[in-house]
């Protein structure tokens, strides 16, 4: 399947500072990307949805400028997250569809970013 | 309660079979998925079934729904330590599956010799 790479996969970072994540589609274009935040034993939650070139859709309860996507080519979102503080560290894992593609089923995951906040 | 729901743990020794459930709310899902996940690593797309089946078999993958009460099952044959990870069960509805899936929590599945 398609390949989708995540940088770093692990960061910490001291309370205050803001953080970088990019999701890269290496083998195809991704018109939609996904990112997505996972706590210890509990699910995916879905943060956002980032559509290349327009402003990145966020679900309810997530902060837009306290997550900041942006999703400037078909190959590469960015999602970084600002004044960091403890309660942020978890697992950020994006996820991307091809572009023309609709279906679930053809959406790839990065491997996740471990962010662990001090 | 929540929308995808799964047991948290199973343990099975090696070569058994393995047999993980999960329930879900939503009657109009039209997709179901069986993700994979490798410590630290992101999901891999297992298998997949359409509502409209009741069943699905690929390799020593067999995933059966029972749509009437809202259960799907992935059932592992001849199970190995490298099958060892969490598997999140997910529905999506909407045309072709095409909307966002919904993950249950995961069930970590531990493999023992």
């Amino acid at each position: 399947g398609a390949v989708v790479s995540q940088h770093p996969s692990r960061v910490i970072c001291k309370s205050g500072t803001s953080v970088k994540i990019e999701c890269r589609s290496l083998d195809f274009q991704a018109t939609t990307m996904f990112w997505y935040r996972q706590f210890p034993k509990q699910s995916l939650m879905l943060m956002a949805t980032s559509n290349e070139g327009s402003k990145a859709t966020y679900e309810q309860g997530v902060e837009k400028d306290k997550f900041l996507i942006n999703h400037a080519s078909l190959t590469l979102s960015t999602l970084t997250v600002t004044s960091a503080h403890p309660e942020d560290s978890s697992f950020y894992i994006c996820s991307a569809r091809q572009q023309g593609r609709m279906l679930n089923t053809e959406a790839f995951f990065g491997q996740g970013t471990r962010l662990t906040v001090v | 309660g929540e929308d995808v729901e799964q047991s948290l743990f199973l343990s099975v020794r090696e070569g058994d079979s393995s047999v993980i459930n999960c329930t879900y709310t939503d009657s109009s899902s039209t997709y179901l998925y069986w993700y994979k996940q490798e410590p630290g690593a992101g999901l891999q797309l297992l298998t997949y079934i359409f509502s409209n089946m009741d069943m699905k078999q690929d390799q020593r993958l067999t995933v059966l729904l029972n749509k009437k009460d809202k259960h799907l099952s992935l059932r592992i044959a001849d199970t190995q330590t490298g099958d060892s990870a969490i598997y999140f069960c997910a529905e999506s509805t909407g045309e072709g599956g095409s909307y966002i899936p919904t993950f249950g929590r995961g069930t970590s599945l531990i493999v023992h010799p």
